[in-house]
């Protein structure tokens, strides 16, 4: 199963551009990059999913690398509503294993300031 | 509406008192998963189900039951809760597995139960 890392906290403020690299050298052939976003004591939300170069939605930007084994959530213009944890997962469709293949580990808490 | 409902969202209870947590979807998801939410350990899986009558263990199962009768509900079922259960539990689904390399992870989750076993 692919393991990931990322930041535990990052800070930036109202406007920016915040980018969140996530590493995961061991990632599979079949594997999706696929990030979730948490607002406090609500469920993860599902925010983009991506498996190779750039995908964009109305959310956000994932940009993934030739070799994969990192990527990159752009959120652009951040808002104080932004302030969130933010999930990198990796795993494919036929990932097994006694928790599915898709760990969520601890996040990035991403906190915007004024 | 799609979605993932959990009740109750907020429970209080004692050492040993047997209680459930229900979690019902409306997507017709065969996969369904409970998740518990402690602070600095991030979100961890106990129990899956990947269809009606087939459940697995995730990564901490103790002091957990759980069944899947019908597809769309998978309650968490608390025997004998202990203060250590104590945490803040998620359910998700998401469609099955396998087809074409696309879209076949994203989990719906529901709005958290929040329990705490005085």
């Amino acid at each position: 199963l692919a393991k990931t890392t990322q930041p535990i906290s990052m800070d930036s403020y109202e406007g920016q551009e915040v980018n969140i690299t996530c590493s995961h050298n061991n990632i599979a052939t079949n594997d999706y990059i696929t990030w979730y976003q948490q607002f406090p004591s609500q469920g993860p939300r599902f925010i983009i999913q991506g498996y190779k170069t750039k995908v964009t939605n109305e959310v956000a930007s994932l940009f993934i690398p030739a070799d994969r084994k990192s990527s990159t959530l752009s959120l652009p213009r951040v808002s104080l509503s932004d302030t969130a944890v933010y999930y990198c997962l990796v795993g494919g469709p036929y990932s097994g294993g006694g928790a599915d293949g898709l760990t969520f580990g601890k996040g990035t808490h991403l906190i915007i300031q004024p | 509406e799609a979605q993932v409902t959990q009740n109750p969202r907020y429970l209080i209870t004692v050492t040993g008192k047997k209680l459930t947590v229900t979690c019902s979807q409306n997507m017709n998801h065969e996969y369904m998963s409970w998740y518990r939410q402690d602070p600095g350990l991030g979100l961890r899986q106990i129990y899956y189900s990947m269809n009606v009558e087939v459940t697995d263990k995730g990564d901490v199962p103790e002091g957990y039951k759980v069944s899947r009768k019908e597809k769309r509900n998978f309650p968490l079922i608390l025997e004998s809760p202990s203060p250590n259960q104590t945490s803040l539990y998620f359910c998700a689904s998401r469609p099955p597995s396998g087809g074409t390399l696309s879209g076949k992870n994203i989990q719906y989750f529901g709005a958290g139960t929040r329990l705490s076993v005085l």
